[in-house]
């Protein structure tokens, strides 16, 4: 089955710094990765997502993400985290024949100052 | 353009008793999607539909029916709500379907609902 993993549930960083939040995926055939942001209260926010070429897929507000097929990895970085970032993000997979997407169980970013 | 909207915000139910979510979407998206979302498990989705008149059957249908009689709007019920569907709600529509990874979708701000 097409899954993802997040395996870290929080990740803190200080504002300034770079970020990275993680995510495995185990697909058959070329997956189709993508990242969402949820914050407070509010709905899921496209982030980014990778369907072939470039390895490193350019996002809004600065986020980007490295495909590594070998690590059967898409984590998701910034190279200067800002306290707004503060957010829960959500890795998936597109599934059921590319109808469905299948999420992670999401991490959430705290930046501090 | 209002995108993605949900109605109502918050409801408390108590068990066995029914209610209906909806979901509007002003930009002609063709397929609409509900999911749960819960603490540690992501977001499940429910049922989907790929434009008026048709409904099909997520991860974790049971418990739930769906209607979408009008293009913009995606109706979930629970005839007889138990405390298992406690959860957050949420609706998204894209304007074509998801494969080939080139649509995305748009999130309403979701609707919060507690079975007592």
């Amino acid at each position: 089955a097409q899954s993802v993993a997040q395996p870290e549930d929080q990740v803190n960083v200080a504002e300034g710094n770079p970020l990275t939040v993680k995510c495995t995926y185990s697909v058959s055939g070329n997956p189709y990765l993508f990242w969402y942001v949820q914050y407070p209260n509010r709905g899921l926010q496209f982030l980014l997502k990778y369907i072939t070429g470039d390895n490193l897929v350019k996002g809004s507000y600065g986020f980007e993400a490295e495909f590594n097929k070998s690590q059967t990895s898409f984590h998701l970085k910034k190279p200067s985290a800002l306290v707004s970032d503060s957010a829960l993000y959500f890795c998936a997979v597109l599934t059921g024949g590319g109808n469905k997407l299948t999420f992670g169980t999401g991490t959430q970013l705290k930046v501090e100052l | 353009n209002a995108g993605v909207t949900q109605t109502p915000k918050f409801r408390v139910l108590k068990t066995g008793q029914s209610m209906t979510l909806l979901c509007a979407q002003d930009m002609n998206h063709e397929y609409m999607y509900w999911y749960r979302q819960d603490p540690g498990m992501g977001l499940r989705l429910i049922h989907y539909s790929v434009g008026e008149g048709t409904t099909a059957k997520g991860e974790v249908p049971d418990g739930y029916n769906v209607s979408r009689l009008k293009k913009q709007n995606f109706l979930l019920g629970l005839e007889s709500a138990a405390p298992s569907q406690t959860s957050v709600y949420f609706c998204a529509s894209s304007y074509f379907g998801l494969a080939g990874g080139q649509e995305t979708q748009y999130f309403g701000p979701g609707t919060r609902l507690l079975v007592l």
